[in-house]
């Protein structure tokens, strides 16, 4: 039962143009969504993240958007650089709080960005 | 330069064998996960803990796998027996009530079972 879904495995873009990586989810009681990066043999670092009241929050260059009718949330990264090559993992916090619940991830997407 | 520690980063071993992996959440962080990465299954939830009790190990195989943390500066997480299937990242995730809702991961233990 994948509570969090990414459908899309990679993706690929060229450096300055934007990128949209795509999210959804199934239980309507989720109230925070993240998205992390990961790098070859590294952890997943944190970039972003949204309450389930809000539509949109915006950090420099990364943008995540939820549509809550439709359980489905995108991160936008603009413009894309070299260094935003890694998988991106969407996660859905599964407590009703804003403290550290159990985080749910997706499947991850692969993002190149080609110079 | 606060992180969350994980030992050891690779560990090869025979099939049958006691694996244990350790992890040093950051200090001051109350809640710790445990995940395994797997290509299938992306990042799997396998046992969390608050205030050092486990909340929810509903994704570990109960036969084999174990999770404690004996105390506030240490988890633990082992295997007895492993087995080839169990090959995958095992990741250690800190998180803190008093914070936002993201948790912080370790670089990871690459266990390969042959």
């Amino acid at each position: 039962d994948q509570q969090v879904k990414q459908n899309s495995p990679s993706l690929s873009v060229q450096e300055g143009r934007i990128s949209i990586l795509n999210c959804d989810y199934t239980n309507s009681m989720f109230d925070y969504f993240l998205w992390y990066k990961k790098y070859p043999a590294e952890g997943p670092t944190f970039l972003i993240s949204i309450s389930s009241i809000k539509d949109k929050n915006e950090d420099g260059r990364f943008t995540v958007f939820l549509n809550k009718s439709a359980k489905h949330l995108s991160l936008h990264i603009v413009p894309s650089q070299p260094g935003d090559s890694a998988v991106y993992f969407c996660a859905a916090n599964s407590i009703p709080s804003s403290n550290t619940g159990k985080l749910i991830f997706g499947q991850g997407t692969t993002l190149q960005v080609k110079p | 330069d606060a992180r969350v520690t994980q030992t050891p980063r690779h560990k090869v071993t025979e099939m049958g064998q006691e694996v244990t992996m350790r992890c040093q959440p950051i200090l001051g962080h109350n809640t710790v996960f445990w995940y395994r990465q797997t290509m299938m299954q992306g990042l799997e939830l396998l046992a969390y803990f608050r205030n050092r009790a486990p909340l929810d190990d509903s994704g570990m195989p109960k036969d084999r796998f174990s999770a404690e943390m004996p105390d506030a500066t240490l988890a633990t997480l082992k295997i007895q027996p492993s087995e080839p299937r169990d090959s995958a990242v095992y990741f250690c995730a800190s998180g803190w009530t008093g914070g936002g809702p993201e948790a912080f991961f370790g670089q990871g233990t690459r266990l390969t079972v042959v």
